[in-house]
Order: C-alpha cells, then sequence, then structure tokens
C-alpha cells in the first residue's frame, strides 16, 4: 500500500478563521512532508517531519503551524490566512529523508 | 544553488507516438532523481525512482535514465497513449547539507491526441 490520504479534499475559509488539513500514511514512513502547489508552478516545500520532529521549516509565516502527533499522521494548521493563500496542498512520505516521495492527493484551499 | 530545467515545457503528440522529455541539472551531486506525473487538480504520483548509482529505471512503458555526471535525466515514454496526457514533473534530491530536499523542475504538459 503506498497511500497517503488528505482531508479534507476542498476547504473554503474566511481571513479569521481556524482550520487544520490532515495527512495520514500507514506506510511506516517516519519523513513526511508539507508542500504548497499554485496553479501551473511546481510544489514548493514548506515543511519536513522526520521521526516526528520537525527538521526544516522553509521560513513559512506563522499563521501556518505543523503538527506530527505520531509517526502515521500530520497536521497543518491554518489561521488568518491571506487570499494569497489559496493553493493545492499536498502532504508526501518517505521511509526516509532520502527515500522515494509518495504524495497524497492534496487539498485545495480557498482563502476568501 | 540547484536548478532543474525541464525542455520541452509542452508537447502534443498523436497516439502510439514514442516520445521523450527532458530533464537537465546543474549540480550534479545528487542523492536521487525522482520522475512524477501530475493530474491537472490532483496529487504527484510516484513514476520511476534513480539512485545516483544506478544509470536506468524502467516500469511498463517507462523507461528513464540518468546522466549524473552530464546533470541528464531522460524519460521515455512507449507508444504513447491518450491517458498518459498529464504534466510530468522531474525532481533530483541532493545529500547532507541541503538536509535531502527535493527540487523540481517546472513540469513538461503531455499531451496524447486519439
Amino acid at each position: 500500500d503506498t497511500e497517503v490520504t488528505q482531508t479534507p479534499k476542498h476547504l473554503v475559509m474566511g481571513m479569521t478563521n481556524k482550520k487544520s488539513l490532515k495527512c495520514e500514511q500507514h506506510m511506516g514512513h517516519r519523513a513526511m512532508y508539507w508542500y504548497k502547489q499554485k496553479a501551473k508552478k511546481p510544489p514548493e516545500l514548506m515543511f519536513v517531519y522526520s521521526y516526528e520532529k520537525l527538521s526544516i521549516n522553509e521560513s513559512v509565516p506563522s499563521r501556518f503551524s505543523p503538527e506530527c502527533p505520531n509517526s502515521s499522521l500530520l497536521n497543518l494548521h491554518l489561521h488568518a490566512l491571506q487570499p494569497e493563500d489559496s493553493a493545492l496542498y499536498l502532504c508526501a512520505s518517505s521511509q526516509g529523508l532520502v527515500g522515494e516521495q509518495f504524495f497524497g492527493p492534496g487539498t485545495r484551499l480557498t482563502v476568501l | 544553488k540547484q536548478e532543474v530545467t525541464q525542455i520541452p515545457a509542452a508537447l502534443s503528440v498523436p497516439e502510439g507516438e514514442n516520445l521523450v522529455l527532458n530533464c537537465s541539472f546543474t549540480d550534479s551531486a545528487i542523492y536521487n532523481l525522482q520522475w512524477f506525473r501530475q493530474d491537472p487538480g490532483k496529487g504527484l504520483t510516484s513514476l520511476l525512482l534513480i539512485q545516483s548509482s544506478q544509470r536506468e529505471q524502467t516500469s511498463g512503458r517507462l523507461n528513464a535514465s540518468l546522466d549524473k555526471s552530464s546533470g541528464r535525466s531522460t524519460l521515455y515514454i512507449a507508444a504513447s497513449q491518450p491517458g498518459d496526457s498529464a504534466t510530468y514533473l522531474c525532481a533530483v534530491k541532493l545529500g547532507g547539507g541541503s538536509n535531502y530536499k527535493l527540487t523540481f523542475g517546472k513540469g513538461t504538459l503531455l499531451t496524447v491526441n486519439p
């Protein structure tokens, strides 16, 4: 099973809302990633967790707050977002930092 | 800084044609290279992973090659089908000091016409 699942598939939120994106994998992978992808652009790395510890934060604004409650779950908490944060948010996982990355289907986020 | 370039940006071919997508990268000290496929509005599907010590990998109608010294990779698709229509992304992973981050090219948009 090489599946990464993400919920919700679509999310519309106002600039004052608080919401969370969820990602789950059951492949035993110990590295998990959040990416942001704008239309017709490649994915941009936001955060990397390795063994449930934050390994990389690509200078992402604090209105995005990642959390890794256990080795299978990755959350992205959203607060006070801006319209320019509207994008496809992708989660990925890999066996370790050097392994093949597997992506989820993404959450399409619209900020009004 | 690693830069990844994919040529062409878009490609349109008739069904049944064999085709090659190109990827070049500026820093040859890569750990591995991964080819992905992305359908509109969807996530990325991993197609092939080539380790830096390997020259090629094959999966079904797909064959990817790697020439690390010249900073090039190609993805060969045999007997193309309309279902192959998608954006194909190449991504390289540098080692150690870069924390093994993936650097993506901008992709090649492939259209296979019936």
